[in-house]
């Protein structure tokens, strides 16, 4: 089935520096997502990306769609304490309704 | 505020101790999921529904079955909870042409 393979799979850095993570497939996505979960709660949307090659950002977080189609890419600037967490890229699944994969994740944990 | 509620925190439960998991969601949403999460494994697809009465397995659907009577609200069973069981379980929504999720807080299930 389709796998999405996150890496790195954890990450301690330091409050202020910058921070980027992939997100790799075997298969062709159409459409790629950034989810973050705060610990204790459930992921929250981040970014979608439709379009190969596309650039998005929100706030200090900036997403990449993979000219291949088959990679992602999420970049943060500046981290904060708050940007602990563990981040998912996912996409959607050949079997419709509207069906998600995730990869496994990357935990983010920042020393003040 | 729109939201994802599961009924449960936290909970712990017997082997072979009959399990539901509850989640109501107050937006209207077609379609509906259950995760479970586990470390280094990202999110894995237990079941789904695209409407009322509807539900198809997902990717680990073994020991586990699903209920949708009304919209809202869509149950997880474990018919006979084991200790591989034991996890977080995640309950999802959107609507019928968003893979925006909006999670639960999850419900940490401990079988012992």
């Amino acid at each position: 089935g389709q796998q999405l393979n996150q890496s790195p799979q954890s990450m301690f850095i330091q409050e202020g520096e910058d921070v980027s993570m992939n997100c790799t497939s075997s298969s062709i996505f159409n459409t790629w997502l950034w989810y973050k979960q705060d610990p204790g709660e459930g992921p929250v949307l981040l970014i979608a990306l439709y379009k190969a090659g596309e650039l998005t950002s929100n706030g200090r977080l900036t997403a990449q769609f993979g000219i291949t189609r088959k990679d992602s890419f999420l970049n943060i600037s500046a981290s904060i304490p708050s940007d602990v967490g563990i981040y998912f890229c996912a996409g959607p699944t050949f079997q419709g309704a509207q069906k998600l994969v995730f990869g496994q994740g990357t935990r983010l944990t920042i020393n003040p | 505020d729109v939201k994802v509620t599961q009924s449960s925190r936290y909970l712990v439960k017997r082997t072979g101790e009959k399990v539901f998991l509850e989640c109501v969601q107050d937006m209207d949403h077609e379609n509906m999921f259950w995760y479970r999460q586990d470390p280094g494994l990202g999110l894995r697809l237990i079941y789904f529904s695209y409407d009322v009465k509807m539900k198809e397995k997902g990717d680990i659907p073994e020991g586990y079955s699903v209920s949708r009577e009304k919209k809202e609200r869509f149950s997880l069973i474990l018919e006979s909870a084991s200790t591989n069981q034991t996890s977080m379980y995640l309950c999802a929504s959107t609507s019928g042409s968003s893979y925006g999720y909006t999670f639960g807080s999850g419900t940490r299930l401990t079988v012992v």
